[in-house]
């Protein structure tokens, strides 16, 4: 079955960086378009960032655009998003998401555990 | 870009029938939504999409008969028939919006279903 694991998380100070990393497997990843997705605690799903099968194309939240960058490797099958200047609202759990392209063509149809980014001094 | 709005909680007795509502804001009586169930301390897991006319595609992975979907206006329904313990969960839903820079993807609230 398909495999999303998520790493990366852990404390960070306001200001700082982080780069999370999305590892796949079971699945062509080079094919896939690929997404993140947060939830801070107790709260819903927020969209973050998108990229294409070739890491051509991205997309942004505004919230996130000029301090967040997706990217991926093809050859390690692996997901990426730096994160920088992170500030307290960035605090949440942080999911990879692959993108369908079959049965329901641009659905969420597999998801990582998530990693947990908290931004605390 | 389009506001999707979900009660924060429903209830439904085991073994009865519970619907769970996605309201689209006004002018995107249109477009189709993705639902997703989600288990605590677990990544989503999708459900199925929803149109004007009902289902879009198939459903996920998995997800029972009991599960259906439903669209009218700008409201987009999932229903669960026969609840069963395990499907005490967030329901969030979710669709996109725009294409090239402008995309992006808008999710409701959520809906924290309890079984009782």
């Amino acid at each position: 079955e398909v495999q999303l694991v998520e790493s990366g998380g852990g404390v960070v100070q306001p200001g700082g960086s982080l780069r999370l990393s999305c590892a796949a497997s079971r699945f062509t990843f080079s094919t896939y378009w690929m997404h993140w997705v947060r939830q801070a605690p107790g709260k819903g799903l927020v969209w973050v960032s998108r990229i294409n099968s070739d890491g051509t194309t991205t997309n942004y939240a505004d919230s996130v655009k000029g301090r967040f960058t997706i990217s991926r490797d093809n050859v390690k099958n692996t997901l990426y998003l730096q994160m920088s200047s992170l500030r307290a609202e960035d605090t949440a759990v942080y999911y990879c998401a692959r993108v369908s392209m079959l049965a329901v063509p641009g659905a969420f149809d597999y998801w990582g555990q998530g990693t947990l980014v908290t931004v605390s001094s | 870009q389009p506001v999707l709005t979900q009660p924060a909680s429903a209830s439904a007795s085991l073994g009865a029938s519970v619907t769970l509502t996605c309201t689209l804001s006004s002018g995107y009586s249109i477009y189709e939504v993705d639902w997703y169930q989600q288990k605590p301390g677990k990544g989503p897991r999708f459900v199925m999409r929803v149109g004007t006319t009902g289902i879009v595609g198939s459903k996920g992975e998995g997800v029972p008969d009991r599960f259906s979907v439903l669209g009218s206006g700008l409201n987009r329904y999932l229903t669960i028939k026969n609840i069963q313990e395990e499907d005490e969960s967030d329901y969030h839903c979710g669709a996109d919006h725009g294409s090239g820079s402008n995309f992006v993807w808008v999710f409701g609230g959520g809906t924290k279903l309890t079984v009782l």
